[in-house]
């Protein structure tokens, strides 16, 4: 079964406003990717977060990978139309293959 | 061609019937992977290979088999087509190290009747 959760399913925005989804591994990850999947298109990667603790930014996308390297968080700031996607995360345990979250479905109410 | 290609676009199937679907890519990578994307269950690995000659079954292999006789092309094959297999189908290739973010293809949306 998928060793990686991933919540919200569906997250519906206001324009404006901010949302978190969330990561979740039963094991101990080596590196944890996060991909964008535009409606129609393919998924397209974002970001790599390899050490516990690690923040990254990317202008409105904040990145977290916990502690324990088991969890992770993406937030976004000021949600634009821009950013409706399925967002997936992607965990590692270095066997060089992913293990992807099933995605949070994003749309936006301008 | 740049990046990597997946042919067909998309493909209505008899059950039964067996089918190949191809992958190429230019970019050199050791790394090579068959996903499907089924809604609620996000992308699920069915073979990978890490380099040429070399393949490995992923999370969901049964029923597909894969090779990969030369580095750029990885085809995926379903023997005998069942409806279960109704999905889509993305490809996918890394520069084969753990920390390399994976280049996806645009997919094959496949129909099984």
């Amino acid at each position: 079964g998928q060793q990686v959760m991933q919540i919200p399913q569906y997250q519906h925005v206001q324009e404006g406003e901010d949302f978190t989804t969330y990561c979740n591994s039963s094991t101990t990850l080596s590196n944890i990717q996060w991909y964008k999947q535009r409606p129609g298109g393919h998924p397209v990667f974002l970001i790599q977060l390899v050490k516990s603790g690690e923040v990254k930014k990317q202008k409105r996308l904040t990145f977290q990978f916990g502690e324990a390297k088991k969890n992770s968080s993406l937030h976004i700031t000021a949600t634009q139309t821009t950013d409706v996607g399925t967002y997936f995360c992607a965990g590692e345990r270095g066997d060089y293959k992913l293990s992807f979250g099933a995605g949070t479905t994003v749309t936006v109410r301008a | 061609i740049a990046g990597i290609t997946q042919a067909p676009t998309s493909q209505i199937l008899a059950a039964g019937r067996r089918m190949t679907l191809r992958c190429t890519q230019d970019m050199r990578h050791n790394a090579m992977y068959w996903y499907r994307q089924d809604l609620g269950l996000g992308l699920r690995l069915i073979h990978y290979s890490n380099t040429a000659g070399t393949t490995g079954k992923g999370e969901v292999p049964d029923g597909y088999s894969v090779s990969r006789a030369n580095t750029d092309d990885f085809p995926l094959t379903l023997a005998s087509a069942v409806p279960s297999q109704t999905s889509v189908y993305f490809c996918a290739s890394s520069g084969g190290s753990s920390y390399n973010e994976q280049f996806f293809g645009p997919g094959t949306r496949l129909t099984v009747l």
